[in-house]
């Protein structure tokens, strides 16, 4: 069965350092979704993405964030400058349609700020 | 706005225990519910889902979860656990309202711990 895949799986990275986060979703789908589980919370909706833009964002994808398409397979995350309350696990989603189809899940990558 | 609570933080059964874990939404309106799992190590998997129709569904590896719409709940029973059913539980919920584009609403999640 396709998968969602995500790189790395485990980021170090400097507080106040650019950070960009990589996900290869299903190939056939078409709604994409970042989500984030700070330690010991729930998953939280960061956003989504529809026809090569953002089409919902929550309260947490502030400026800081900003999330592409660059090449019509992969789709990431950009945290511009880091956080130490940015540490969490980030899950990538896909789905071929919207809300009444499954989403897809990558393994997730775990961002650690120093 | 949208909530989901998940009552169990962390559940301990024996091997052939019955296994249900409480899940409740707030939202009046038309929602899609689903239960996720998640194995140590790996990545959220689709265990059931509910859209319309039959309350009652019926997911993979045994389990199975009922829509009460009057109690807001969809809560996921198993009649008899086994230990590789240890995992993080999650319920889920999401809307077609307001142009939502189907984010999910999650739960904290419920840890499940079978004792062989």
């Amino acid at each position: 069965e396709p998968e969602v895949t995500q790189t790395p799986s485990h980021q170090v990275t400097q507080m106040g350092q650019e950070v960009i986060l990589r996900c290869v979703p299903i190939s056939n789908h078409l709604y994409f979704y970042w989500y984030r589980q700070i330690l010991g919370q729930k998953v939280e909706f960061l956003v989504s993405f529809y026809n090569n833009e953002i089409s919902e964002k929550s309260e947490i994808f502030d400026d800081q964030f900003s999330v592409e398409r660059p090449d019509g397979s992969n789709f990431t995350l950009k945290i511009r400058s880091t956080k130490l309350e940015d540490s969490a696990m980030y899950f990538c989603a896909s789905t071929r349609g919207q809300s009444n189809q499954p989403q897809h899940f990558g393994d997730g990558t775990r961002l650690s700020i120093l | 706005a949208q909530s989901v609570s998940q009552h169990n933080h962390h559940v301990i059964l024996s091997e052939a225990a019955s296994l249900e874990l409480g899940c409740n939404y707030s939202y009046g309106g038309t929602v899609n519910l689903f239960w996720y799992v998640q194995y140590p190590g790996q990545h959220l998997q689709l265990l059931l889902k509910y859209f319309s129709g039959d309350p009652l569904v019926k997911g993979i590896k045994g389990f199975e979860a009922e829509f009460i719409k009057s109690k807001f709940s969809f809560n996921l029973r198993k009649p008899s656990v086994q230990w590789s059913d240890t995992a993080e539980y999650f319920c889920a919920v999401n809307t077609n309202y307001g142009g939502s584009q189907g984010n999910l609403i999650f739960g904290k999640g419920t840890k499940l711990s079978v004792k062989p």
